[in-house]
C-alpha cells in the first residue's frame, strides 16, 4: 500500500536559517507528491507539488524535488522567517482517489 | 473562487448525541473528499464523492458515520451516537478532475469535541 514518512518534529530554527524537512514514500506506480502547510487555527493549504520524477515544485521560497530513485520529496527553504512557523505535511496521490499523508512536522522559527 | 467552506467550525457535544457537518466545495469541483485528523497526526481519508455518487469509503468510516452529497454540490457528514473517540478535526476537500490528478483544496475543518 501507500505510505509517507516524515521526520518527526518539532524542528526549531532561528530566523534566516536553512530548512530541510525529510519526506520519503512507499507507493507503486507513479504517484504525485505534495507538501501542504497548516498554520495555527487554519486548514491545510497547498504549498507545492510535483507530478513526475525529477520535477521540482516551488512556492514562497520553498522547494522540493521528486526523487524516484530515493523515493523522497524533501522540503527545503534557504532562509526561514518567523511567519513560516506551522505544521508541514507531505502527501502522495496514487490513483487511489485519496491523499495519503505523513504525520506532519512542526516547524518553529525563533526571531 | 471562494474556496471550500465548512460549517460549523467547532462543535461540542455529549456522548451519544448525533452531529452533522456541512461542506461546500469550490464551485464546479466534481470531487469532494472527507478526511479526519486527530491531534498530532496527518489527515486520514474517510470517503469521497464523484458528483453525487459516493464511490469509496475507508474502513475508518464505521456504520455510525454517513455522508451524502444529494445534488452533487454541498455534502453532509453525520455521526450518530457519538463516542469520545470521534473527537477530531473533520476536513473537507474538493478537486476538479482526477484524471489530471488535480490538487485537492481543503476547507478550514470542523473541530469536534465529544464529552
Amino acid at each position: 500500500g501507500n505510505s509517507v514518512t516524515q521526520m518527526e518534529g518539532p524542528v526549531t530554527l532561528s530566523e534566516e536559517a536553512f530548512l530541510t524537512i525529510n519526506c520519503t514514500y512507499t507507493a507503486t506506480g507513479y504517484p504525485s507528491l505534495f507538501w501542504y502547510v497548516q498554520y495555527p487555527g487554519e486548514g491545510l493549504q497547498l504549498l507545492l507539488k510535483a507530478t513526475k520524477a525529477d520535477d521540482k515544485g516551488s512556492n514562497k521560497g520553498f522547494e522540493a524535488t521528486y526523487r524516484k530513485e530515493t523515493t523522497s520529496f524533501h522540503l527545503e527553504k534557504g532562509s526561514v522567517q518567523v511567519s513560516d512557523s506551522a505544521v508541514y505535511f507531505c502527501a502522495l496521490y496514487n490513483a487511489g482517489n485519496m491523499l495519503t499523508f505523513g504525520g506532519g512536522t512542526r516547524l518553529m522559527v525563533k526571531p | 473562487d471562494t474556496g471550500v467552506s465548512q460549517d460549523p467550525r467547532h462543535k461540542i457535544t455529549k456522548r451519544g448525541q448525533n452531529v452533522t457537518f456541512r461542506c461546500d466545495p469550490i464551485s464546479e469541483h466534481n470531487r469532494l473528499y472527507w478526511y479526519r485528523q486527530t491531534l498530532g497526526q496527518g489527515p486520514e481519508f474517510l470517503t469521497y464523492f464523484q458528483n453525487e455518487a459516493q464511490l469509496e469509503k475507508s474502513r475508518l468510516l464505521s456504520d455510525r458515520f454517513s455522508a451524502e452529497r444529494p445534488k452533487g454540490s454541498f455534502s453532509t457528514l453525520e455521526i450518530q451516537r457519538t463516542e469520545q473517540g470521534d473527537s477530531a478535526m473533520y476536513l473537507c476537500a474538493s478537486s476538479k478532475d482526477f484524471l489530471l490528478q488535480e490538487t485537492q483544496y481543503f476547507g478550514p475543518g470542523t473541530r469536534l469535541l465529544v464529552l
